[in-house]
């Protein structure tokens, strides 16, 4: 299975923008990039998704590299309540494996 | 609108016990897993199943017996737990249409410890 590498833990300001870098480098040709973010004390939640074009929604944005071997999630403007696990996932075609990883810490300084 | 709901939130069992960790949801969705995160550390893959009748394994599949005997519902089985098993459990669910862009619907998790 294709593996995801993703730094511990990030630090931001509240209200300036957050790139979380996430790199995927044997990332089959089908594989969707996954991102899913966990609150504490709740399961994960879905953030956005993506195969190879730059993808918007109300939460972030994800922009994908055009070699697809890395990605970055987009907070646009962090909030206190951004701060969270951020977990890039691959989700290989065939089955339905989705494996976390450890994901990314962001802490959110007021 | 209950999405994912998993019983019991706490559970305490002796080395040895048995038990069975409740999953339910009510949105027809085939897919349906279980989790476990350890403190300090990210999600790991149990068991999966794609539908009735159809189980599959994970990341750490030993120790753990799962069936899916309806779409609503996918039960886990600790059969003689061990101190390794303490952690906690997440139930996720989706829907099999629309490929791999589904999205994955999470519930609050269930905290076991075993003495």
């Amino acid at each position: 299975d294709a593996k995801t590498t993703q730094p511990n833990s990030m630090e931001s300001n509240e209200e300036e923008p957050v790139h979380l870098p996430c790199n995927h480098s044997t990332i089959s040709g089908t594989d969707y990039i996954h991102w899913y973010r966990q609150l504490p004390s709740q399961g994960p939640e879905y953030v956005i998704h993506g195969l190879t074009s730059n993808v918007n929604n109300r939460m972030a944005s994800l922009a994908i590299a055009e070699d697809r071997k890395s990605s970055t999630l987009i907070l646009h403007r962090a909030t206190l309540r951004d701060a969270a696990v951020y977990y890039c996932i691959l989700v290989p075609s065939g089955t339905y494996k989705y494996i976390f990883g450890t994901g990314t810490r962001l802490k959110v300084l007021a | 609108n209950a999405g994912v709901t998993q019983t019991p939130k706490f559970q305490v069992l002796k080395t040895g016990q048995s038990m069975t960790l409740q999953c339910a949801q009510d949105m027809n969705h085939e897919y349906m897993s279980w989790y476990r995160q350890d403190p300090g550390m990210g999600l790991r893959l149990i068991h999966y199943s794609v539908g009735a009748g159809i189980t599959d394994q994970g990341e750490v599949p030993n120790g753990y017996n799962v069936s899916r005997s309806t779409t609503e519902d996918f039960p886990l089985r600790l059969l003689s737990a061990a101190p390794s098993q303490t952690s906690v459990y997440f139930c996720a669910s989706r829907a099999l249409a629309g490929g791999h862009t589904g999205e994955l619907f999470f519930g609050e998790g269930s905290r076991l410890t075993v003495l």
